[in-house]
């Protein structure tokens, strides 16, 4: 079945960088985009941008332009979102979704299970 | 502050109908399609409805949605007590060029 696993919990400091990834199986990784949704403490859902895992694109929500970016290996089905200068605000629950469709008709159907990023001194 | 609206709460009893409302703008609701996302306590979202009111495999005939104009809702008929979770309605948005959430709506079965 389709299922995206990502990376464990982590722990960083203020201005460090986290990467977490997202290992995709069950359906060819390439025929879907792989998006970022974050999730405060008691927050609703944010998203934050998408990577077309065939071409490479890509495209960031305003906020976190500059300081998101969002690869891939296409060998081991595997997408990678790293956010740097890392404050505390940005201490959340990082899922990784599939997208399918088109701007008109866009969804996320398939999610992982969520990473835990704590951002402390 | 969310670019889609949603009320923050909603309740009912077991066997009830429930709506939850969506509201957007021309660039997203008014031009492309709602999706609905469930998230049970503690646990990742779970696509519920796509384009508009389509339910994906698995999803039980008792949640329906429905869009008009630059609007949207979610009805769950026959209320669970299972179905107590946070409800979020999104969309792509053309202004942004991405895809915009509801604030979310906590559903509780009375």
């Amino acid at each position: 079945q389709v299922q995206l696993v990502q990376s464990g919990a982590e722990v960083k400091k203020p201005g460090a960088s986290v990467k977490v990834s997202c290992k995709a199986s069950g359906y060819t990784f390439t025929s879907y985009d792989i998006n970022w949704v974050r999730q405060a403490t008691g927050q609703g859902l944010e998203w934050m941008g998408w990577m077309n895992p065939n071409s490479g694109n890509t495209g960031y929500a305003q906020k976190f332009q500059g300081r998101v970016t969002m690869t891939r290996n296409t060998s081991i089905s595997t997408a990678y979102m790293e956010l740097s200068s890392l404050r505390s605000e940005d201490t959340a629950v990082y899922y990784c979704a599939t997208g399918r469709g088109n701007s008109l008709d866009y969804y996320m159907d398939v999610w992982g299970k969520g990473t835990t990023v704590t951002v402390s001194s | 502050q969310s670019v889609l609206t949603q009320p923050p709460s909603a309740s009912g009893t077991p066997g009830q109908r429930v709506t939850i409302s969506c509201s957007g703008s021309s660039s997203n609701i008014g031009s492309n399609t709602v999706n609905w996302y469930q998230q049970l306590p503690g646990t990742a979202p779970k696509l519920l409805i796509y384009s508009n009111n389509q339910r994906p495999s698995g999803v039980p005939d008792r949640f329906s949605g429905s869009k008009s104009g630059t609007s949207a809702s979610l009805a769950i008929s026959g209320l669970q007590s299972e179905d107590e979770a946070d409800y979020y309605c999104a969309a792509w948005d053309d202004n942004l060029n991405g895809v915009v959430f509801g604030g979310g709506t906590k559903l509780t079965v009375l």
